[in-house]
Order: C-alpha cells, then structure tokens, then sequence
C-alpha cells in the first residue's frame, strides 16, 4: 500500500537550535498534515496544507507543501524541551482513508 | 468542550479472554476512526464510521476484531479470543467534516 516516509527517524537537539524533517510519498495528493503526539497521548494537529508551494505557520513551527505533491517539510525554530514527542506527516486520500507517515522522534535537550 | 474520551486508559488481559475497548467522538462529528499504534508498524487505521456505518474496515487484522457504532456518541472495538500480538495503543479519532481528526488519549492494551 501507500507509505508515507519520515526523515529523520529520530533527532536530539539542543535547546535552541532549528528542527528540520520531512515526509515523502510515491503518489501525489492534495492534502498534507502534520500532527505531534506527547507522550502517552493522543496526536493532535499542528498544521494542514492543501496547495502544492503553500507555507504556513503556526508560532514557532512553519510547513511547507512542496512543489511536486510528493513530499512536505516541517520545521520548528528554537526548539524548547516541550517540543519533544513524535511528529507524524498524515494525508487523506479521495475515498477518505487517513493514512500517517512513519514518524520523527524529537528529543531536545536543554 | 470534552474531546474524545476513550475508556478504559490501561487494560491488561489474559490470551484468550474477550477485550472490549470504548469510545466517545466529539458531539457532531460524524466521523470516528480507530486506530492502533506500536513500535514496529506505526499508527494503522483500523476501520472508520461515518454517521454509524463503516465504511471501510479493510484495516483490521482478522476475524478476531469487531467495530460497532449503535450511536453517534458511542464507539466499541471488540477483539474476541486476544492474543499477545494484539498488545498496543488502541486510539479512537473523530472528526467533523474535514481532513482534521482529533484523537482520544488511546487505550493501552497488554494481552499477557
């Protein structure tokens, strides 16, 4: 079936610093979200993009919908220790199915 | 406004018993999605509702597993006999109308 792919797998960082990760897929879509799940909870939605070169923000975190449909990028300006957790890529298809990427582990170290 | 309540939060059972997981979607939504999460294979959709029917089940692993939604506010998933390879996060997600789901805080299941 369809996989959603996520890079990196996992990351530390340190506080302060600027997180990139992104997500690819082998098919072309019209919908990409991003959701972040703390530990021991549920994911909750940070950001959808519904254009192919759309950029939006939301405080620190900012994704982008890339120019091929294939893949979307994430990033999270100087990251603070609550922003660990997992951060997965998520689309829908045409008939509704919700399928989520492998996710990326953040670890930020203060 | 309550979110998606899922009950129990910890279950833990013994190989062959009956496991009943519950949920509760956003009042007016007319979408509720179950999923399980583990290590190995991510978060996989099980089967999803909308307005009580499913739609599509193609996601649950075997015979073993029963979703059902007598009503709008209420969700079960059902594994009857469980087995050791069943122990994950059980999430139940609703959702309004849109591509935006809104998930419960999942139901840790171990099945020793």
């Amino acid at each position: 079936g369809q996989q959603l792919n996520q890079s990196p797998q996992s990351m530390f960082i340190q506080e302060g610093e600027d997180v990139s990760m992104n997500c690819t897929s082998s098919s072309i879509f019209n919908t990409w979200l991003w959701y972040k799940q703390d530990p021991g909870e549920g994911p909750v939605l940070l950001i959808a993009l519904y254009k192919a070169g759309e950029l939006t923000s939301n405080g620190r975190l900012t994704a982008q919908f890339g120019i091929t449909r294939k893949d979307s990028f994430l990033n999270i300006s100087a990251s603070i220790p609550s922003d660990v957790g997992i951060y997965f890529c998520a689309r829908t298809s045409g008939t509704y199915k919700y399928i989520f990427g492998t996710g990326t582990r953040l670890k930020v170290l203060a | 406004d309550a979110g998606v309540i899922q009950s129990p939060r910890h279950e833990v059972t013994e190989m062959g018993q009956e496991v009943t997981l519950r949920c509760k979607p956003i009042s007016g939504h007319d979408y509720l999605f179950w999923y399980r999460q583990t290590m190995m294979r991510g978060l996989e959709l099980l089967i999803y509702f909308n307005n009580n029917v499913p739609i599509d089940d193609s996601g649950m692993p075997e015979d073993r597993f029963s979703a059902k939604m007598p009503n709008a506010s209420f969700s079960t998933l059902k594994i009857q006999p469980s087995e050791p390879r069943d122990s994950a996060v059980y999430f139940c997600a609703s959702s309004l109308d849109s591509e935006k789901l809104f998930f419960g805080s999942g139901t840790q299941l171990s099945v020793l």
